[in-house]
């Protein structure tokens, strides 16, 4: 059974930088396939996706965000961490961590996101 | 970016009833069109992948289809534990996307 459990901050200020942790159990960042995204979700609104990192250190960034974000992972410690400078009130949301399947369908390979973390709300406020 | 639009942006259903929402990519996707369910207060849980291939343990009741832009989720003889939000989301590019949700109320 795969868990990810999310920790980090609760309240940034504005300008400040974001560091979240995703801890994964049941799954090992060094397994070839392996994949861990983040999304996350303002209060009554839609999802947005991130980041996602791959057990080959191949990393994948929203585009509108690529400049905030850094995503890195510490195969030791079996843990994701992403990293948003300049956080804005607007940031306000909960943040998910997500591990990735991929389904080989004859030659193509269809990706989700399968084990979800519980999420944890960063709220930014002075 | 590939943007994903659903529709209806929510609906008012009964138990036993059929609904059925659509995601329409801005862009073809082939099949690479992902279904969630998230109920208040929890995190998402996939339903379908490959359009309308259903994940591991979730009722035949749910149904995916559709190529290139458009795209539906079914449910069929819907139980009170489907009352929920539902998210599309593409997986063909390198940077996914999600539709805004429709909810499925009673």
């Amino acid at each position: 059974q795969i868990t990810l459990k999310e920790s980090g901050p609760t309240l940034v200020k504005p300008t400040q930088t974001l560091t979240l942790t995703c801890t994964l159990s049941g799954v090992s960042l060094s397994t070839s396939g392996v994949g861990v995204g983040w999304i996350r979700q303002p209060p009554g609104k839609t999802l947005e996706w991130l980041a996602l990192i791959f057990w080959n250190d191949e990393k994948r960034y929203s585009p509108s965000l690529r400049s905030r974000l850094t995503i890195t992972k510490d195969t030791s410690k079996n843990e994701v961490v992403l990293t948003m400078t300049n956080m804005d009130p607007v940031d306000t949301g909960t943040y998910f961590c997500a591990h990735r399947i991929s389904y080989h369908i004859g030659d193509t390979y269809y990706s989700g996101l399968d084990y979800w973390g519980q999420g944890t709300l960063v709220t930014v406020s002075s | 970016d590939i943007q994903m639009t659903q529709s209806p942006s929510s609906l008012s259903a009964s138990v036993g009833d059929t609904v059925t929402i659509t995601c329409r990519a801005s862009q073809r996707i082939s099949s690479y069109l992902n279904w969630y369910q998230q109920k208040p207060g929890e995190a998402p849980k996939l339903l379908i992948y490959g359009s309308s291939r259903l994940q591991s343990g979730v009722p035949s009741r749910f149904a995916g289809s559709g190529s290139g832009t458009d795209f539906t989720l079914t449910i069929s003889s819907l139980q009170p534990e489907d009352f929920a939000r539902y998210f599309c989301q593409q997986s063909y590019t390198n940077s996914w996307t999600f539709g805004q949700g429709t909810t499925v109320d009673i």
